[in-house]
This record gives C-alpha cells, sequence and structure tokens, in this order.
C-alpha cells in the first residue's frame, strides 16, 4: 500500500500558484520523498524529490516539514499544461529498493 | 539526451496469445522496472532487471516474465493472455545505484488491448 495520503482532486486557476499537499506520517529517516505526474495515458514525469530539505528546481519547488510528515508541492504559475494526476511516493534510498508505490494521486485541473 | 522508448505503443491481441513488449532504457542507466497501469488497480511494480538479473519482483503471476539484454535494452512477456490483462504497460530506468537517490524515468508506454 501506498504510504502517502493525498486528496483526490484540487482545482487551481491558470498563472496562479497551485498547491498540492501530501501526508506521510509513517516516513522513515531514510526514506525520500518523490513526486511524478501523469498526463492522460502517458508515461508518468520525474517533477522533484527531497530527503528533508526544501528543493527546487525549474519545475517546481518541494516544501518538506521539519517533522517530515508532509509535505507540499508548489507549481509556481500553473498553467493549462500542468493538468494531470499528481503522485507523491515515499521511497527508501538505494536502487535495489527498486520499485515505486503508487497511491491514487491528486488530479489537477488547472482552468483558465 | 533520448528517453526511455518503448515499442510498439498499441498493440491489440486476442485472448490466449503471448505477447512481447520493448524498452530502451536511458544511454547509461542500468536499471529497468516494468509497471502495469489498470483503471482499477493503478499503477503497479511487475519487476526490475539491473544488469541482466531480475533483482525485484511484483506480485503478478509466472504468465508475466521479463529479460534484460547486455545493453541494457529490456523485454517483457505475457503469455496466455486474458482480458485482465488489457493495460498500459510502461518502462522505467534509472541508473541502478544501490546507495542514495535512484531516479526511475518513464517511457510513453504500450498500451496492450486483449481482445
Amino acid at each position: 500500500d501506498a504510504k502517502t495520503t493525498q486528496p483526490p482532486s484540487m482545482d487551481c486557476a491558470e498563472g496562479r500558484a497551485a498547491n498540492l499537499p501530501c501526508n506521510h506520517s509513517t516516513i522513515s529517516g531514510n526514506e525520500y520523498v518523490y513526486w511524478y505526474r501523469q498526463i492522460h495515458s502517458q508515461g508518468p514525469q520525474y517533477i522533484i524529490h527531497g530527503l528533508k530539505n526544501n528543493e527546487t528546481n525549474e519545475m517546481a519547488s518541494l516544501i518538506i516539514t521539519e517533522d517530515r510528515k508532509s509535505s507540499t508541492l508548489i507549481l509556481p504559475h500553473a498553467t493549462l499544461r500542468d493538468t494531470a494526476v499528481y503522485y507523491c511516493i515515499v521511497r527508501r534510498d538505494g536502487g535495489s529498493q527498486g520499485n515505486l508505490i503508487f497511491g491514487k494521486g491528486t488530479k489537477l485541473s488547472v482552468k483558465p | 539526451k533520448a528517453g526511455v522508448t518503448q515499442t510498439p505503443r498499441y498493440l491489440i491481441k486476442t485472448r490466449g496469445q503471448q505477447v512481447t513488449l520493448s524498452c530502451s532504457p536511458i544511454s547509461g542507466h542500468r536499471s529497468v522496472s516494468w509497471y502495469q497501469q489498470t483503471p482499477g488497480q493503478g499503477l503497479q511494480f511487475l519487476f526490475e532487471y539491473f544488469s541482466e538479473t531480475q533483482r525485484n519482483k511484483g506480485n503478478f503471476p509466472g504468465r508475466f516474465s521479463g529479460r534484460q539484454f547486455s545493453n541494457s535494452r529490456s523485454e517483457m512477456n505475457v503469455s496466455t493472455l486474458e482480458l485482465g490483462d488489457s493495460a498500459l504497460y510502461l518502462c522505467a530506468s534509472s541508473l541502478g545505484f544501490l546507495a542514495g537517490t535512484d531516479t526511475q524515468y518513464f517511457g510513453p508506454g504500450t498500451r496492450l488491448t486483449v481482445l
């Protein structure tokens, strides 16, 4: 089972920031938080990941609370192309842990 | 750098047949993982290959198998197809590190329809 809890859906106005929350209250010290998104019927796209510090890249920012029990993915200026299902995944480090466990994710709808 | 490629993109088979799907990882990536996505079960892990060896396996019947070649390309095979095998099959590649982070990058998927 997925170790994360996300709201099933969210709306965001185009041009505004989209803030997608994720709860992972049972996260362990060696587990990372990964975010992927999937646009309808395409392969999931990697967005960002982090351990305990906030992270930023060209796509998004990841804010992880100090106790690491929750995080927020921020898309600073959402566009219509950001409409997708967003998955928050907790994963142990190390390649041999292999698989990503996907939950149901959050369906983000960006509206004009 | 080219991304993960999967062939074919679409496939239609009938029950009882078998099918082989192919995945070419990102250059330099040695780990290939396969996932199945259905509306009912969501995205589920099938197996992972690293250096031609299966390193991790999900909870799927033995009809689902895979292999990896020396150039890291991978194939998965499904024998005796059932209607429930209709799904989007996704391949993901990564460097395969055993420590630290090892980000997986997904291909576009192969849409399999079983009639």
